[in-house]
């Protein structure tokens, strides 16, 4: 069983600019989610897909937005980059009928706005 | 959503028996409570859930009294290995189709 796994590790980039990460869901997940995880902190729900579609978001700016393919990978992308969106990004994937509030996180991107 | 509060930070040596308290004074019925723990560069990792009085898995124990305001996660016998950052959270369980809501949660530090 493959587990979540994201790419870039690592990114840098500058103000303004856009972004684009990726996400590959753990096998037989058709749920992900996105969190951004500044230094020290917890991790913030961005927001999450469910087949295909939006499926709740957070309090994150229509800069930030998302897109889950027919394989249940997925996009977040953050548009006019500011400082503050340098953190760590992290992909969960789940799947209902779990039972639980299990969510499996794939190691993060981390992004470094200058 | 059900805040909840648990120390900052907590030290403890190889060997010993950890106990991190969350509280949650305004929990709802239908809220459980679970644990993730977090390594550093990597992803929170869920140990347990539970809803009332106690549960075991090959990890942790996680114990809730009666009126459900807090809940501790019991860490027998910790190792280096379990210096992590550990988070207590309340919501609906509803089969992983929800937002997580992560406090600060508690570095546990654990010397040799």
């Amino acid at each position: 069983e493959t587990g979540v796994t994201q790419s870039p590790t690592h990114l840098i980039k500058t103000r303004g600019q856009q972004v684009t990460l990726r996400c590959s869901s753990q096998s037989g997940h058709n749920t992900v989610s996105w969190y951004q995880q500044a230094l020290g902190q917890g991790p913030q729900f961005i927001f999450q897909y469910y087949r295909e579609e939006e499926n709740g978001r957070g309090n994150f700016p229509p800069r930030f937005s998302g897109l889950q393919f027919p394989n249940y990978s997925s996009e977040l992308n953050v548009n006019a980059l500011e400082l503050d969106d340098s953190a760590l990004y992290l992909c969960a994937s789940s799947s209902p009928g779990q039972g639980l509030n299990e969510q499996f996180f794939g190691p993060g991107t981390r992004l470094t706005v200058l | 959503l059900a805040k909840t509060t648990q120390p900052v930070s907590m030290d403890s040596y190889e060997g010993q028996e950890v106990n991190i308290t969350c509280s949650h004074n305004n929990i709802a019925t239908n809220d459980y409570i679970t644990w993730y723990q977090q390594f550093p560069s990597q992803g929170p990792r869920f140990i347990i859930q539970g809803y009332k009085t106690k549960v075991t898995n090959e990890v942790a124990s996680l114990f809730i009294p009666a009126d459900r305001k807090s809940s501790t996660l019991s860490l027998p016998r910790v190792s280096l290995s379990d210096t992590a950052v550990y988070y207590c959270l309340v919501g609906a369980a509803d089969t992983g189709r929800r937002a997580l809501t992560f406090g600060s949660g508690t570095r546990l530090q654990v010397q040799p």
